[in-house]
């Protein structure tokens, strides 16, 4: 059973840089059949689609984040990551990482990692 | 951009049927997608391609799409079903995915 778990630091400061990571168990990123995603959900909020990255590299990314964000991928450790500069009190949220099949759904979840952005 | 449009909540007794929709200009050419999310939890999905149920979700879940409008419906819905309930599709052009704002479903 694929299982996703995100991590990394729980709180950043205005202006730095947020930086996740999710580590793959129970399969390889390098299938071809999937895109490895980043969703966001702020406090009492609605979810966001953040972007994905293919194993090969490809990576598709909201507009609304286009000049901010940066998805990467390392497949000898199983694991992608994302990256968020110049970042606000806007960008606080739980950060899911999750797997994108070829039909566009998200078939697993990591559990979420609050990221708080606050001097 | 794109928008997905829903009802901020819905509420039905428990044992009727809660329907829930979601409205967007490319609907009538790309599929929706239903997510449930509880308190503190990672969504599930509950309907694929419109009106595919994935494996392990009850029959109850059911979702239909006609025009700009794709609807998910909960047939004798019950306590446990209270959820925020999301719609996941994508623009026209299958670049950008986009959820709706959530609904959240009380069953009292």
């Amino acid at each position: 059973q694929v299982q996703l778990q995100e991590s990394g630091p729980g709180l950043v400061k205005p202006s730095q840089s947020l930086a996740l990571t999710c580590t793959v168990s129970g399969g390889s990123i390098t299938s071809g059949d999937f895109y490895w995603s980043w969703v966001r959900q702020p406090p009492g909020k609605g979810l966001e689609w953040l972007g994905y990255i293919s194993y090969i590299g490809t990576t598709h990314y909201n507009p609304s984040l286009k000049s901010r964000i940066t998805i990467s991928i390392d497949t000898s450790k199983n694991q992608f990551s994302l990256k968020l500069n110049s970042v606000t009190a806007a960008d606080t949220a739980v950060y899911y990482c999750a797997r994108e099949t070829v039909t566009i759904y998200f078939d697993h979840w990591g559990q979420g990692a609050l990221v708080t952005v606050s001097s | 951009s794109y928008e997905l449009t829903q009802p901020p909540s819905v509420s039905v007794s428990p044992g009727q049927t809660a329907r829930i929709t979601c409205s967007g200009d490319a609907l009538p050419k790309k599929f929706a997608y239903w997510y449930q999310q509880k308190s503190g939890r990672a969504p599930v999905l509950v309907i694929f391609e419109d009106n595919k149920r994935p494996s392990g979700i009850p029959e109850r879940f059911s979702g239909s799409s006609s025009g700009t409008m794709a609807t998910l419906s909960i047939s004798a819905a019950q306590v446990d079903d209270e959820a925020d309930y999301y719609c996941f599709s994508t623009d026209g052009r299958g670049d950008l995915r986009v959820f709706g704002r959530g609904t959240k479903l009380t069953v009292l």
